[in-house]
This record gives C-alpha cells, sequence and structure tokens, in this order.
C-alpha cells in the first residue's frame, strides 16, 4: 500500500490564484481530514469528512473547500489564495469503528502564497 | 477534548530512556490519551494510546497515573531517529471523523 499520497510537494502561487490540493488513500479508510501547520505551531483540522458525500468543518474553514466523490480522494480546493494561507497541509485517514482509530498523515504540501 | 501541558523541549542521551510528561488535569472518564510525533517537515505518526490501564507496543510505553490526571511517554532505548516533537492529546475515542486537535508539544533532541 502507498498509504496516503498528497500532490504537489511545492507550491507557490500568487495573491488571488484558486489551486487544488490533492490526497488519495488505498486503505479504503473511511475518514479523511485536511490540517494545516504554521510554522513552529501545531496542527489545525481545516475540514474533515466520514465517508463519501459527507464533509463538515474544522477549526479553521474558512478560505477551503472539500469534496468526497469517493472513497479514496480528498481534495482540497484553495478559492481566492491569501499570504495567510501560507502554510504546510496535510492530509489524513483513519478507519471507522474500530478499537483503534489511529490517524495516518501524508507527507504533506509546502505552499507558499506571494 | 481535554486540555494537555507538555514542556516546550527536552534533551535526552542516546541509548538512554526518554521520559516525556503530559498533563491533563481536566480529562474526562471517557477521553483517552494519545501520543503522536512528528519528525522534521514529516507527517505526525501514531505511537501509542490508553485509558487508564498503562500501554506498551514496539515503540513506547505509556504510563497514565491512578487518577488519570498525568502521564509520560517512555521512549525505552532514544535513538537519533527519535528526535522530533512529541505531541500528548487527550480525546474521546471515535470522536467525530477521528478529529485530532495539536497542542504545542514536546521538542525532543536526542545527543549522541
Amino acid at each position: 500500500n502507498a498509504g496516503v499520497t498528497q500532490t504537489p510537494k511545492f507550491q507557490v502561487l500568487k495573491t488571488g490564484q484558486s489551486m487544488t490540493l490533492q490526497c488519495a488513500q488505498d486503505m479504503n479508510h473511511e475518514y479523511m481530514s485536511w490540517y494545516r501547520q504554521d510554522p513552529g505551531m501545531g496542527l489545525r483540522l481545516i475540514h474533515y469528512s466520514v465517508g463519501a458525500g459527507i464533509t463538515d468543518q474544522g477549526e479553521v474553514p474558512n478560505g477551503y473547500n472539500v469534496s468526497r466523490s469517493t472513497t479514496e480522494d480528498f481534495p482540497l480546493r484553495l478559492l481566492s489564495a491569501a499570504p495567510s494561507q501560507t502554510s504546510v497541509y496535510f492530509c489524513a485517514s483513519s478507519r471507522a469503528g474500530q478499537t483503534t482509530d489511529t490517524q495516518y498523515f501524508g507527507p504533506g504540501t509546502r505552499l507558499t502564497v506571494l | 477534548d481535554a486540555k494537555t501541558t507538555q514542556p516546550p523541549s527536552m534533551d535526552c542521551a542516546e541509548g538512554r530512556a526518554a521520559n516525556l510528561p503530559c498533563n491533563h488535569s481536566t480529562i474526562s472518564g471517557n477521553e483517552y490519551v494519545y501520543w503522536y510525533r512528528q519528525i522534521h517537515s514529516q507527517g505526525p505518526q501514531y505511537i501509542i494510546h490508553g485509558l487508564k490501564n498503562n500501554e506498551t507496543n514496539e515503540m513506547a510505553s505509556l504510563i497514565i497515573t491512578e487518577d488519570r490526571k498525568s502521564s509520560t511517554l517512555i521512549l525505552p532505548h532514544a535513538t537519533l531517529r527519535d528526535t522530533a516533537v512529541y505531541y500528548c492529546i487527550v480525546r474521546v475515542m471515535r470522536a467525530a471523523g477521528n478529529k485530532l486537535t495539536f497542542g504545542g508539544g514536546t521538542r525532543v533532541l536526542v545527543k549522541p
């Protein structure tokens, strides 16, 4: 299994541009999440999904959209990039309904907005 | 989710045990203690979790006090590859979407 994969690894945007960060998992996990991590800080939850077609907001959802059309994929869309969205973005997945709810994280996407 | 308090940093000698404390005095009866770590520039990695009994796996041991107000993560024989930020997280199991709330963590530096 490849686990959780994220593309691209690095991205530079100009203010106002839009883009989509890709996340995919091959573990048939029901739950998927997006976090952002600013320098020297812990991770903060942006959006999450408990299954295909179901999404919900986390702590810092403004400026981001998500959709979950398949179990495998959970893309994160930046609608109009702002410098405050410069961060490292991590996607995570986990299984529902188990005695353990371990989350598996991807390698991250490093985004810079100029 | 209950709030946790961890020291911001600590050093450890290679080959020695690393004991990482975490205070969670407001923990509720149905909340678990989870530990994750983040090696530089990588995604967080699950280490261990427990409710009230001590737990051990191939990576670490988790000691939870009887009143559950604090816990200690023990890395039995620290290696240079254990240098990372360690996060103590308290939450109910299977919270909506299995969400995690990260605090500041403890930055552990393992020295030769």
